[in-house]
């Protein structure tokens, strides 16, 4: 199994550019997750989903936007990036619920110039 | 909203002196997880604490989860050089959403 991949590794985007990050597990987990690291800080979730065609709101969804049209596949887009967006972002799935561990992908690292 | 408070920030040590970093939570959580990330890596599950009380070893890692279930710990025993990261705790708040929140982290540098 590969686990949770997630493309590209590295981006740098101008500001009020758009672009989707891709994220896939192969794993068959039902839930999966989005999450942005800031230096020095810890995870913030950005949005989630407990299935195909159910994403729900996090902390920090705004400037964002997602879609589950499949069980594998959470792709994250940023509409008109802003410096506010660099960051790292990590894509994670679990099996279920509270009790299961998070397997999380490599990251994606942003800037935003 | 609901907050994960993770003290120290930062810590430095010489190898083969103790460590703990301390997990506080603004509610009662229904359960709390532990990660590592290492330096430009992602973070990898290391334990999780459901019940009150509960204390768990991993070699000389030792993990609690207080009697309240709102706060916890994590304790390295003789540390290595292989500890260094950062160590993060991760509550789940009551019912069953599947989010975790995570606190800031503690990042552990061991000087050889």
């Amino acid at each position: 199994n590969a686990g949770v991949t997630q493309t590209p590794k590295f981006r740098i985007l101008k500001i009020g550019q758009s672009m989707t990050l891709q994220c896939t597990q192969d794993m068959n987990h039902n839930y999966m997750y989005w999450y942005r690291q800031d230096p020095g800080m810890g995870l913030k979730l950005i949005y989630y989903s407990v299935g195909a065609g159910i994403t729900d709101k996090g902390e920090v969804p705004n400037g964002y936007n997602v879609s589950r049209s499949t069980t594998e596949d959470f792709p994250l887009r940023l509409e008109l990036a802003a410096p506010s967006q660099t960051s790292v972002y990590f894509c994670a799935s679990s099996y279920s619920a509270q009790l299961y561990e998070q397997y999380f992908g490599p990251g994606t690292r942003l800037t935003v110039t | 909203g609901q907050q994960v408070m993770q003290i120290p920030q930062y810590q430095h040590v010489q190898e083969g002196e103790d460590f703990t970093t301390y997990c506080n939570s603004s509610t009662t959580l229904s359960n709390i997880q532990w990660y590592k990330q290492r330096p430009g890596g992602h973070p990898v599950f290391l334990i999780q604490l459901v019940k009150s009380g509960e204390v768990k070893k991993q070699k000389r890692l030792t993990f609690q989860f207080g009697e309240a279930k709102k706060n916890s710990s994590l304790h390295i025993t003789a540390t290595q050089t292989t500890d260094v990261g950062t160590y993060f705790c991760a509550g789940s708040p009551p019912g069953n959403t599947g989010k975790l929140i995570f606190g800031q982290g503690t990042t552990l540098q061991v000087k050889p």
